[in-house]
């Protein structure tokens, strides 16, 4: 059974900081993986992918990727209470074959405050 | 662009009825997903179309749930009998290809008394 864990939360930091996310996972073989977003009430977002080891820059996101260590991250700089959400670790299926075959983590609930 | 659209937004149904919902994907996408997320999860994946074939249902309760892909654009995911444990937001997700972004829709949110 494939799993992925997120860091537990809810996370608080206030304006301005660096707010971190954190994701482990089972399948050694995952080739794929994606941070969303997602509001209350809405359906999630996609903000980041990333394929390689390394980090991976976007605007304010960062995506980190170990895989030795079976370990992706997001870090947002520069936190706004408009990234007030829950924020969810997705891998794709071990062969790679398809990007949208996912397996989410539970999800980590990030409030910013002014 | 039009976005995937789901129907009904809502649903409130007793144990042992039966419910149905609907997906439009963006036009041109070839493939659809149908996922389930319980409050407080992640999205769990039910059941991939490639066109009007299936890929995976390996994770679809295939004893209650049925979905159909019909002409390789609508889908319907359908529950009977539905149980208390089939609370949740059932999401339809599309996306050109296997190895291209995915796009949700709004989801239908199932309620089961």
């Amino acid at each position: 059974q494939k799993e992925v864990e997120q860091n537990s939360g809810p996370l608080s930091v206030p304006e301005g900081a660096i707010a971190s996310l954190n994701c482990t996972y089972s399948d050694r073989g995952s080739q794929s993986f994606f941070w969303y977003r997602q509001y209350s009430g809405k359906s999630p977002e996609l903000i980041m992918s990333i394929y390689s080891n390394g980090d991976k820059e976007d605007g304010r996101f960062t995506a980190q990727l170990n895989k030795a260590s079976q370990y992706v991250s997001l870090l947002i700089r520069d936190s706004q209470p408009s990234d007030s959400a829950t924020y969810l670790c997705a891998v794709s299926d071990a062969g790679g074959t398809s990007y949208g075959k996912l397996t989410f983590g539970q999800g980590t609930i990030l409030t910013v405050h002014p | 662009e039009a976005g995937v659209a789901q129907s009904p937004r809502y649903k409130i149904i007793e144990k042992r009825q039966s419910v149905a919902f609907w997906c439009n994907p963006i036009s041109g996408h070839a493939t659809l997903y149908w996922y389930q997320q319980i409050l407080g999860q992640g999205p769990k994946l039910l059941i991939q179309f490639q066109n009007n074939g299936v890929v995976d249902d390996s994770q679809l309760p295939k004893d209650r749930f049925s979905a159909e892909r019909l002409k390789g654009v609508d889908s319907t995911l359908k529950i009977q009998p539905a149980k208390l444990e089939d609370s949740a937001v059932y999401l339809c997700a599309s996306s050109y290809s296997r190895r291209e972004k995915l796009f949700f829709g709004s989801g239908t949110q199932l309620s089961v008394l």
